[in-house]
């Protein structure tokens, strides 16, 4: 089951801030964020690994709530760069030494000037 | 730097075809991964692989066939192609690891099913 992202879309202008939600209906022991840009391929973003842990990428952080199944993105002083659709996947453990992701349908973020 | 290389961008076929996507990785990493993009749907996973002949079913495999026989190489196999399997097709690859490791992606096969 695919984890749940809001909104699904977001237009913000440039310096304007934003935050982009993940929740899951499973639980969740690792989320994985990604932005992928109109016509390219998704890239990384950032991996939070443990509940309550926050990480920051320039002015793009994460925090997660494991007890409430929730991830958030927060963008901050936003950019032109920033547009595109952002991802979240939820990590799940194969149990044959590996792992696989269930993305979310995606956030359509468009930064204006 | 990682390089994930998908042997086509655009693909035409026809309805009955049988269809070979290529993934090919450098950077010697166990996983590899295929999804399908559609709009609205996001990233679902068909078919991932931890090791050399090794695969499991993702999140909708029915349709879809996969095959590992060398590490860097990963295929998608269609074998009697849809219109229903008109779609963007990514591939992915990552080191070992159990969930804390980064996917790099391929530039997507866009696959149209006449």
């Amino acid at each position: 089951q695919q984890p749940v992202q809001s909104p699904q879309a977001v237009i913000l202008r440039e310096g304007e801030d934003a935050v982009i939600n993940c929740s899951s209906s499973k639980a969740l022991y690792s989320v994985h964020w990604y932005r992928q840009k109109h016509g390219e391929a998704p890239v990384f973003l950032m991996i939070l690994l443990k509940g309550g842990e926050q990480k920051g990428h320039d002015k793009i952080s994460a925090s997660f709530n494991e007890k409430k199944q929730q991830s958030s993105l927060y963008l901050t002083a936003s950019q032109l760069s920033y547009s595109g659709t952002y991802f979240c996947g939820r990590c799940r453990d194969t149990g044959a030494g590996s792992y696989q992701l269930t993305f979310g349908k995606g956030t359509k973020l468009s930064v204006i000037p | 730097d990682v390089k994930v290389t998908q042997s086509s961008r655009y693909l035409v076929k026809r309805t009955g075809e049988k269809v070979f996507l290529e993934c090919v990785q450098d950077m010697d990493h166990e996983n590899m991964f295929w999804y399908r993009q559609d709009p609205g749907l996001g990233l679902r996973l068909i078919y991932f692989s931890y090791d050399v002949k090794m695969k499991e079913k993702g999140d909708i495999p029915e349709g879809y066939s996969v095959s590992r026989e060398k590490k860097e190489r990963f295929s998608l196999i269609l074998e009697s192609a849809s219109t229903n399997q008109t779609s963007m097709y990514l591939c992915a690859s990552s080191p070992w690891g159990l969930g804390g490791e980064t996917q790099y992606f391929g530039p997507g096969t866009r696959l149209l099913v006449l």
